[in-house]
C-alpha cells in the first residue's frame, strides 16, 4: 500500500532531551512537510522540503531541525531548545514541488507528550 | 498572522441537518481553497476542494460556497450523519508560493448527534 508512514504514534520527551519523528513515504513524492497541531490552533508548519538536500522554515521552526538526505524521508528532531513540545505532528507529502493544486496527503501523526 | 479565519470553533447538528463553517481569508493572491477531514487520531485527508473561477462546487452532500469580493468561502454538509463527526480545515495557497504550501483555518470540531 502506498502512503505515508509516522512512526512512533506515541513519544514521550524527557525535560533537555532531543527527539526524533520518523516520516517516511513510497508515494515517489517530491516535496515533504511538517506541521504541528495544536487544540484550536489548525495546523501550523514546521519545515517543508521540495527536494533532496533542499528544505526551508515554515512559521513554527524555532526549536525545531529537519533532514532531507532521501526522497522518501523527512524526519523531524524536536530539541531541548522547543520549550512547549506537547503537541500532535503531521508529515504531508505532494507530488510536485511545483504548483499550489497538489494534494497533500498526510501521515497518521506522532503524538509527543513532555515526561 | 492568521491568514485564513475559520468558526464557529465547533458545531453540534441533528443528523440529517444542514452543517455549515465559514472561512475568511486576507491574502488576494489565494487562487486555491481545500477543506480537509480529520478524525480523532488520524491525519487530514482531503475532502473538497474549489478554485476563485467558480462560485460553487459539489460533491455527493459537500458543497463549497465561495464568495471572492468577500474573501469568504464555506462548506455546506447536507443531511448530516454521525459518521460526518470530525474536525473540518479549510486552507488556502497560492501558486506564487513554492510548491504546494497551504495556510489552514483553526478547525471546526462537527459533532452529529443521531
Amino acid at each position: 500500500d502506498g502512503g505515508i508512514t509516522q512512526s512512533p504514534k506515541y513519544l514521550f520527551r524527557k525535560e533537555g532531551q532531543n527527539v526524533t519523528l520518523s516520516c517516511e513515504q513510497n508515494l515517489n513524492h517530491d516535496a515533504m512537510y511538517w506541521y504541528r497541531q495544536d487544540p484550536g490552533q489548525g495546523l501550523r508548519l514546521i519545515y517543508y522540503s521540495q527536494i533532496v538536500n533542499d528544505f526551508q522554515k515554515g512559521d513554527i521552526a524555532e526549536g525545531y531541525s529537519v533532514s532531507r538526505e532521501k526522497k522518501e524521508s523527512f524526519p523531524l528532531t524536536v530539541t531541548s531548545a522547543q520549550k512547549n513540545p506537547t503537541a500532535f505532528y503531521l508529515c504531508a507529502s505532494t507530488m510536485d514541488q511545483r504548483g499550489a493544486k497538489n494534494i497533500q496527503y498526510f501521515g497518521a501523526g506522532t503524538r509527543l507528550s513532555v515526561l | 498572522q492568521q491568514q485564513v479565519k475559520q468558526s464557529p470553533q465547533s458545531l453540534i447538528v441533528q443528523k440529517g441537518g444542514i452543517s455549515i463553517i465559514n472561512c475568511a481569508y486576507e491574502n488576494t493572491a489565494f487562487d486555491y481553497f481545500p477543506w480537509y477531514q480529520q478524525f480523532p487520531g488520524k491525519g487530514p485527508a482531503l475532502l473538497i476542494a474549489i478554485r476563485p473561477d467558480v462560485s460553487e462546487k459539489k460533491e455527493g452532500r459537500f458543497t463549497i460556497s465561495f464568495n471572492k469580493s468577500a474573501k469568504q468561502f464555506s462548506l455546506h454538509i447536507m443531511d448530516s450523519q454521525p459518521g460526518d463527526s470530525a474536525t473540518y480545515f479549510c486552507a488556502a495557497s497560492t501558486d506564487e508560493t513554492s510548491g504546494s504550501r497551504l495556510t489552514f483555518g483553526e478547525g471546526t470540531q462537527l459533532t452529529v448527534n443521531p
